[in-house]
């Protein structure tokens, strides 16, 4: 039971314009969301993160949007470069003494010039 | 500040050989968890240590992966004896353990292809 997804794979977008990763969830104790980054043959990098009393949280080009009522958060790069060309995790987590992720299977973002 | 540290960084084996993966993480830093990610699919946790303490090992096959922490510090992953669906890559994350919310930094994983 994936209780983290992410159901695009892949995602193309010209360099300057906007990219929209999407996340949906199905578990609804979740109150902890994260997204990371991943570059080829490296580990995942934390990139934002929003807890479930907010609906937005913006980090420079980078702002994560939390609909609780769906079940479904959003990544927003703006503008895009061809250096965020990567795989995108949308992490989830249950607060509280456990603090484990679930992760969504990725979405691979290909930035082109 | 160093992150986490694995090794090594790749591993070939053959079916039913054992194998063993290394982690350091970051100074400080109570928790520690293995996961693995197979090619396609987002990280699964495997294990999550407190300290030197298991946490959470539902998901960890116990008939042929163990892991420990001893001393609260530095961690191993062992499989014995490994299948092919084993090939994966094994990452070993850490974080501070305070506070409500905080993010778990990765090691740059080991691949390993099971032959």
């Amino acid at each position: 039971d994936q209780q983290v997804k992410q159901n695009s794979p892949s995602l193309s977008v010209q360099e300057g314009r906007i990219s929209i990763l999407n996340c949906d969830y199905t578990n609804s104790m979740f109150d902890y969301f994260l997204w990371y980054k991943k570059y080829p043959a490296e580990g995942p990098t934390f990139l934002i993160s929003i807890s479930s009393i907010k609906d937005k949280n913006e980090d420079g080009r980078f702002t994560v949007f939390l609909n609780k009522s769906a079940k479904h958060l959003s990544l927003h790069i703006v503008p895009s470069q061809p250096g965020d060309s990567a795989v995108y995790f949308c992490a989830a987590r249950i607060s509280g003494s456990a603090r484990q992720l679930t992760f969504g299977s990725g979405t691979q973002l290909t930035v082109l010039p | 500040e160093a992150g986490v540290a694995q090794s090594p960084r790749y591993k070939i084996i053959e079916k039913r050989q054992s194998v063993a993966f290394w982690c350091n993480p970051i100074s400080g830093h109570a928790t520690l968890y293995w996961y693995q990610q197979i090619l396609g699919q987002g990280p699964k946790l495997l294990i999550q240590f407190q300290n030197n303490g298991v946490v959470d090992d539902s998901q960890l096959p116990k008939d042929r992966f163990s892991a420990e922490r001893l001393k609260g510090v530095d961690s191993t992953l062992k499989i014995q004896p490994a299948k092919l669906e084993d090939s994966a890559v094994y990452l070993c994350a850490s974080s501070h353990g305070r506070g409500q919310n905080t993010e778990a930094f990765f090691g740059q994983g080991t691949r390993l292809t099971v032959v």
